[in-house]
């Protein structure tokens, strides 16, 4: 089992350059999650998705974009980069959102420098 | 306003001593509570978890106490070894939602 998987690891982009960062898992999570991490700041929630089909935002969702591909896949995206989203990104899976708190897991992050 | 906080950015230890990370929270909603590990260009990776039913867990050299009166929780290291040197992550969330709040982290060094 990988878990969760993301990539690129790294990107840098330009202001205003679009890109989208992918994440898999392989657990048969039904919940998953983007998150930022800043210096100091913790992890905050960008989006998540309770399940396939459904997705909302969290506490952090302007300049971003996701898509619950299937149950396996979700991306977020950057549709015009801006200097402030420089930061890592980490997808996580839970088995479920609501109703019973569980663990999540998490990627190993994509480093994102907006220039 | 952060409603998941730990004070103290970085912490620094004997090996084979204690180590104490402290964590405090606001919303008085909150009733799991959650520890991750954090090791440089790695995801936080789950270390243990305790209810408000609860005011101690304990697995293995890992120890959590929860003191809902103060909202504040603390992850206790017995004894504390170089390789848990690493961020460690608070976390709080309300049962109903499972959405996780994270503290902003404390780095903890186990010198030898």
């Amino acid at each position: 089992n990988a878990g969760v998987t993301q990539t690129p690891k790294f990107q840098v982009l330009k202001t205003g350059q679009s890109m989208t960062l992918q994440c898999a898992q392989d657990m048969n999570h039904n919940s998953m999650y983007w998150y930022r991490q800043d210096p100091g700041m913790g992890l905050r929630l960008i989006y998540y998705s309770a399940s396939e089909g459904t997705t909302d935002k969290g506490e952090v969702p302007n300049g971003y974009n996701v898509s619950r591909l299937n149950k396996r896949e979700f991306s977020l995206r950057l549709e015009s980069a801006a200097p402030s989203q420089t930061s890592v990104y980490f997808c996580a899976s839970s088995e479920r959102a609501s109703g019973w708190v569980n663990e999540q897991f998490f990627g190993p992050g994509t480093r994102l420098t907006v220039l | 306003d952060q409603q998941v906080k730990q004070n103290s950015p970085s912490l620094s230890v004997q090996e084979g001593r204690i180590s104490i990370l402290n964590c405090d929270y606001t919303n008085s909603m909150f009733d799991y509570f959650l520890w991750y590990k954090k090791y440089p260009a790695e995801g936080p990776t789950f270390l243990i978890s305790i209810s408000s039913i609860k005011d101690k867990n304990e697995d293995g050299r890992f120890t959590v106490f929860l003191n809902k009166s103060a909202k504040h929780l603390s992850l206790h290291i017995v004894p504390s070894q170089p390789g848990d040197s690493a961020v460690y992550f608070c976390a709080a969330s309300a049962i109903a939602g499972n959405m996780l709040t994270f503290g902003g982290g404390t780095r903890l060094m186990v010198k030898p």
